[in-house]
């Protein structure tokens, strides 16, 4: 099946600075990503859509100043959490429709932001 | 809009026992897709099984199965002849014309 793959898996930061998570769709091309939030025994909810090409598409009540999305190529979307705070820490996990694929998502591992 | 209700926060089965997770969700479309995904602790999230809407045949997939019931609104999934590896956050996930919406999630435990 298609691969997503996420980068970092882990990432420890200090308040106030920013952190950038990249998201690769490996064996596919993607025009549209999904950005999830999930927090600790919680259900995955959906930050943002990304499209290659042009601005990305926020959730209600999320800060899009503070998420920053970049979708430039067909194959790569980032996720930079400027300005990142305690309350920031989460574990974020990005997905992409598989090609033809009938809906299927294929999801990235996550990645695990601490915020000190 | 969609709604994805999973009524189990947790679950526990017997290795080799059966289970079944319950799903059920709101939709006004016709067309649609539904699926169950896994999270093992790793939390690497892995598509189990799906199921178009328009197909009346419930889903199989080795030891797993879908019981679709459309008119009420029902999804849920069968996990026969359990195994240690089962054991993970399972998610009711429901995409029509939008985005992915996800149910709560169940937490299955399986005991040896």
């Amino acid at each position: 099946g298609a691969v997503v793959s996420q980068h970092p898996s882990w990432v420890i930061c200090k308040s106030g600075t920013s952190v950038k998570i990249e998201c690769r769709s490996l064996d596919f091309q993607a025009t549209t990503m999904f950005w999830y939030r999930q927090f600790p025994k919680q259900s995955l909810m959906l930050m943002a859509t990304s499209n290659e090409g042009s601005k990305a598409t926020y959730e209600q009540g999320v800060e899009k100043d503070k998420f920053l999305i970049n979708h430039a190529s067909l194959t790569l979307s980032t996720l930079t959490v400027t300005s990142a705070h305690p309350e920031d820490s989460s574990f974020y996990i990005c997905s992409a429709p598989g090609e033809g694929a009938k809906n299927i998502q294929y999801f990235g591992a996550g990645t695990r932001l601490s915020v000190l | 809009a969609q709604t994805v209700t999973q009524s189990q926060p947790e679950m526990s089965v017997q290795e080799a026992e059966t289970v079944t997770l319950s799903c059920t969700y709101d939709t006004s479309e016709s067309d649609y897709y539904l699926f169950w995904y896994k999270q093992p602790p790793s939390r690497q999230m892995i598509l189990v099984i799906r199921q178009e809407a328009y197909k009346q045949q419930n889903a199989t997939e080795n030891r797993f199965s879908v019981n679709f019931q459309k008119a009420a609104k029902s999804f849920s999934l069968k996990i026969s002849d359990s195994q240690l590896g089962d054991a993970a956050m399972y998610f009711c996930a429901y995409k029509g014309g939008g985005d992915m919406r996800f149910g709560a999630g169940t937490r299955l435990t399986v005991k040896p």
